[in-house]
């Protein structure tokens, strides 16, 4: 099993550039999960969603949007991207019914000039 | 959400125990704690978690004070391997829902 996959591992953005970050979780997990980390800081939880067909905000969700896709994907989009959007981005999944454990991707690193 | 305190970092070395407190005295009564580590440029994985007894797997153990305001991490020798950033959570645990919150963690560092 591959686990937690996210593309791109790195891009970069001018200013007002939009992309869409994606991650598949092959874990049959119901619970998708994105978080973007500053340098020397902890996570923090943009969005998240419980189940297929649910999303819902997280601690910072301005100037993103997300589609749970079906079960396994679970995409972040950047509309309109700013030089404050600079982390890097974690996709993650657990199952929802136990919820003991997030598994993570390796990240994508966004730099927005 | 419970409030943390863990040390900014910590230094062993190699084939040594490591004890990593975490303070979480407004913790409620059915949030576990959880324990995650971060290597160098790579996400979090899960280490351990327990709720009220202490608790061991192959990567660590987990002691629990009895009024549950505090926890240790022990890592029995540690590895170079072993260099992270260690994140304490306590989180609750709701159907279908499931929210860690991280805050900056103890830097472990480990020497040869």
């Amino acid at each position: 099993n591959a686990g937690v996959t996210q593309t791109p591992k790195f891009q970069v953005l001018k200013t007002g550039q939009s992309m869409t970050l994606q991650c598949a979780q092959d874990m049959n997990h119901n619970s998708m999960y994105w978080y973007r980390q500053d340098p020397g800081m902890g996570l923090r939880l943009i969005y998240y969603s419980a189940s297929e067909g649910t999303t819902d905000k997280g601690e910072v969700p301005n100037g993103y949007n997300v589609s749970r896709l079906n079960k396994r994907e679970f995409s972040l989009r950047l509309e309109s991207a700013a030089p404050s959007q600079t982390s890097v981005y974690f996709c993650a999944s657990s199952d929802g019914l136990t919820g003991e454990t997030q598994y993570f991707g390796p990240g994508t690193r966004l730099l927005v000039l | 959400d419970a409030k943390t305190t863990q040390p900014n970092s910590m230094e062993s070395n190699e084939e040594e125990p490591v004890h990593l407190p975490c303070n979480h005295s407004t913790i409620s009564g059915t949030d576990y704690i959880h324990w995650y580590r971060q290597l160098p440029s790579q996400g979090p994985e899960y280490v351990i978690h327990g709720l009220t007894s202490n608790v061991n797997n192959r990567m660590a153990s987990l002691a629990i004070a009895e009024d549950r305001k505090s926890s240790t991490l022990i890592l029995h020798r540690a590895t170079l391997r072993d260099a992270a950033v260690y994140y304490c959570i306590p989180s609750s645990k709701s159907p279908n829902d499931y929210k860690l919150s991280f805050g900056a963690g103890t830097t472990v560092t480990v020497r040869a």
